[in-house]
């Protein structure tokens, strides 16, 4: 069955400071990958996804995101935070079906 | 206009009621999801709708049930919850269920408490 894990729980950081979140899934097929974030209060959106080409994927405020198809991964990146990035993070992919990792909580510090 | 709405956002009902919730999308998306996101637990899939098909039913206990009249639209209707069914019902709706085109466009939720 596919699963999706990601790393760390909470991850508390100053700002500035640089990010990478894990992530990791298990299926042996051709995969869709994304990274959600659900700022407090607000909805769950999209901050990038991969389908296929390039495997380092930007996103929207200065997020990337590499796949590594060897290592079944798809860690989150941002090199310099700001305290309006605190918010959970969800990874999730799409094999069989829609599968989301149990969110990652970052804390940015000002 | 926000893209996928929900209604309502905070429900609590007792395990006898029925009621149900309503997604409505306004991004001419083919597909159509319900979520449950419940504390400590990752979201869980519960129902896919493709053109108003139901195209995955993820071993949701029958006192859910979705509706989906047409590609805009679906409903989640409840009867006899339990307590621990309280959650955020989450919608969501994609231009393709598959492929390249399937990044989900999410609701607000709807923040639901079974007593």
């Amino acid at each position: 069955a596919q699963s999706v894990s990601q790393h760390n729980h909470h991850v508390i950081l100053s700002e500035a400071a640089s990010l990478e979140l894990g992530c990791n899934y298990s299926y042996g097929g051709t995969v869709n990958l994304f990274w959600y974030v659900q700022y407090p209060g607000q909805h769950l959106q999209l901050l990038l996804k991969y389908f296929s080409g390039d495997p380092l994927v930007k996103g929207i405020k200065g997020f990337e995101a590499e796949f590594i198809k060897s290592k079944f991964s798809f860690n989150l990146r941002k090199p310099s935070v700001q305290w309006s990035d605190t918010a959970e993070y969800f990874c999730a992919v799409y094999g069989q079906n829609f599968v989301f990792g149990p969110g990652t909580r970052l804390s940015v510090l000002p | 206009e926000t893209g996928v709405t929900q209604t309502p956002r905070h429900l609590v009902m007792g395990m006898t009621n029925k009621k149900s919730l309503k997604c409505e999308q306004h991004l001419g998306h083919n597909a159509m999801y319900w979520y449950k996101q419940s504390a400590k637990k990752p979201l869980e899939l519960m129902f896919v709708y493709s053109l108003e098909e139901r195209v995955e039913n993820n071993s949701v206990p029958s006192r859910f049930s979705p509706e989906c009249p047409n590609s805009s639209h679906l409903f989640l209707h409840l009867h006899t919850l339990q307590p621990e069914d309280s959650a955020l019902y989450l919608c969501a709706s994609s231009q393709e269920p598959s492929g390249a085109r399937n990044e989900q466009f999410f609701g607000p939720g709807t923040r639901l408490t079974v007593l």
